[in-house]
Parts: C-alpha cells; structure tokens; sequence
C-alpha cells in the first residue's frame, strides 16, 4: 500500500519567509509525527499527533515552528520568519494504534534557507 | 533523562565480511527499541524492532539485534554484508508516558562496503 508521502521533496527559501511542509500519512494510522535531521543536531524529535488528544509539542525547537493536523490525516507543519539554522530534511512518520506498532517514515522535505 | 548512543561513526567491512554495529541506550523503563537504515535522499526504513519476548530479534535483509538487558544494549548484526547494505544506520529507543511515542536517536552509524 501507499506509504507516508511529503511534499515538496525540496524547498528553498530565503531568510524570513513563511514555509509549509505538507505530509500524508499511512491509511488508517492514527498517530503522526514529525522529526528533524539535521547535521549539527542528527535526529530530533518535534511534534506528536494522536488521535484527537492535545499534540505532543515538546520537541518544537521555537514558538515560530507551528503543527496541525487537519481531520486526523493530513499534517502541515509550518516554519514563520525562517532563519539559516532551520535548514533541515524534515521527517514526517506515521503509526497505527498501539504500542506495539512501528512508526513508518516519509522520503523527508529538504528545507534550505538561503 | 532518555538517550541513545551510536560510539561508532563510520564503519568499513569488505562484501561476505560479518557486521556488528553498536548500540547503547539510557532508559528507565522497559524499552521500546527499533533500529533504522537511511540511504542517501530517502526516509528510515525500519529494520527490526524490540518490544518484549525474545531478546534475539530477526529483521529484513538477513539482519538480527540482540537486546542485552545487563548491557543496556541493542547490537545489530549480519553475517554476511552485501554492497546494497551500504547507508546510515539509526538505532532508536521508544520513549514517553504509558508506552512509546516518539523516537529518541542515536548519531547513527554510516556503513561502507567494500567490493
């Protein structure tokens, strides 16, 4: 079946401009995560989504990183007044129900900020 | 608090060679562990996972992991690496409130394979 799908793949932007990551999760998987790699800081967790319970926004690295999550499926991730150290590969993942299932990874949107 | 470490960050076998890449985590309750391989310009795809039961874990492409409670250790091994295995490598431990949620990653360990 079809998997966890991100797009865009790419983007680039200039410094201080607003941008929108979109991911599509799994059918049917009711949690949704998104996670940042980058090279300085590897791999960081940022926000979680279960169900219709209040996002886990732990991980959120500043109050210009913003999640929601539309309908239970589709996510948007939004960066407002992007700076250079957001550049990243941003990772969307989804998991079905339960604590014995996995989380399942999208290809990642490669964010540079120029 | 919970964290995952990778000590090696580059590792080179020859193709047919046996591989171990390790894994040490910091966790205070049962842990949820997974282990991830990352090729260049795509997501993590899951290899194994650990959740309870047999320590011995068996995962795609002829890998297996070996939970060491004692240890505080999740080894990932295969007996015989082909040059398609070549890629970075996560380990990860499940971590949150009643269970797992998020990941918590290790550095991860970048894997060469030599003809």
């Amino acid at each position: 079946g079809a998997g966890v799908s991100q797009s865009p793949s790419n983007k680039v932007t200039e410094k201080g401009k607003d941008v929108e990551l979109r991911c599509d999760p799994i059918s049917g998987h009711t949690a949704l995560y998104w996670y940042r790699q980058s090279l300085g800081q590897g791999l960081e967790f940022l926000i979680y989504f279960q169900g219709n319970s209040a996002p886990d926004k732990s991980g959120l690295p500043s109050d210009r990183f913003s999640a929601e999550r539309t309908g239970g499926s589709v996510s948007t991730l939004t960066i407002q007044r992007t700076q250079q150290e957001d550049s990243a590969v941003y990772l969307c993942a989804s998991r079905k129900g339960g604590n014995n299932q996995p989380q399942h990874f999208g290809d990642g949107t490669r964010l540079s900020i120029l | 608090a919970q964290s995952v470490t990778q000590p090696d960050i580059h590792i080179t076998v020859s193709e047919g060679a046996s591989l171990e890449l390790r894994c040490n985590y910091s966790y205070g309750a049962t842990p949820y562990l997974f282990w991830y391989v990352q090729s260049p310009g795509q997501g993590l795809q899951l290899l194994l996972k650990y959740f309870s039961g047999d320590t011995l874990v068996q995962g795609i492409k002829g890998f297996e992991a070996e939970f060491k409670r004692s240890q505080s250790s999740f080894n990932l091994r295969n007996p015989s690496v082909h040059w398609s295995d070549a890629a970075e490598y996560f380990c990860a431990v499940g971590a949150g409130p009643g269970g797992y949620n998020k990941l918590i990653f290790g550095a991860g360990t970048r894997l060469a394979v030599h003809p």
